[in-house]
């Protein structure tokens, strides 16, 4: 099974400043990755897929990178509907792990 | 617009069965494969399950294998999964989500809550 380390578990960041999460897999999943937000008692939604394609209606703010093993989320310029949970996802082939999940909260 | 609505979540005591739904509406819901993900109160999220548009495909994580089967009825847009010899650890919110390009998850329900408790 692919695993997914993902860092920070948490983070306190100010409206307007650029965050990172990291996401590290323990294979090459040739750029098949995705990340969600889920905001407290919500379901998770779609933001990125294939690393750095952003799905249908996400702000451009929002932008993935990486290859290979090492993946990360940036987030510029933070809004307030942005303190939310962020999870990376393996989209290679199943079992599809998730990353542990970055609280991201105003400072 | 794509809605996933779940249904028959509720308390349930060890060793028991559960059916779990979830109607589709918004998309042409015989073409795309499902999932079932899940979280455990206060943890992350769970992949379970994968169904292919066809049912031809099915798979499985290890800790409900042999104990779930994912199923659909393509004529009711309506995707199941049979929960049998329920665990306290299988407590969580259960989410449908449709299969997007890649194992991708690109729109998810709102989940039902499964409480596994004597």
């Amino acid at each position: 099974d692919i695993q997914m380390t993902q860092s920070p578990a948490s983070l306190s960041a100010s409206l307007g400043e650029t965050v990172t999460i990291e996401c590290l897999a323990s294979e090459d999943i040739y750029d098949i990755l995705a990340w969600y937000q889920q905001k407290p008692g919500k379901s998770p939604q779609l933001l990125i897929y294939d690393a750095s394609s952003l799905h249908t209606g996400v702000p451009s703010r929002f932008s993935g990178s990486g290859s290979g093993t090492q993946y990360s989320l940036k987030i510029n310029s933070l809004q307030p509907e942005d303190f939310a949970s962020y999870y990376c996802q393996n989209g290679l082939s199943a079992p599809l792990t998730f990353g542990s999940g970055t609280k991201l909260e105003i400072k | 617009e794509v809605q996933l609505v779940e249904s028959g979540g509720g308390l349930v005591k060890p060793g028991s069965s559960l059916k779990l739904s979830c109607v589709a509406s918004g998309f042409t819901f015989s073409s795309y494969g499902m999932h079932w993900i899940r979280q455990a109160p206060k943890k992350g999220l769970e992949w379970i399950a994968l169904i292919y548009y066809d049912s031809s495909n099915k798979y499985y994580a290890d800790s409900v294998k042999g104990r779930f089967t994912i199923s659909r009825d393509n004529s009711k847009n309506t995707l199941y999964l049979e929960m049998n010899s329920l665990r306290s650890e299988d407590t969580a919110m259960y989410y449908c989500a449709k299969k997007g390009y890649n194992n991708y998850f690109d729109y998810w329900g709102q989940g039902v809550m499964v409480t596994v408790s004597s």
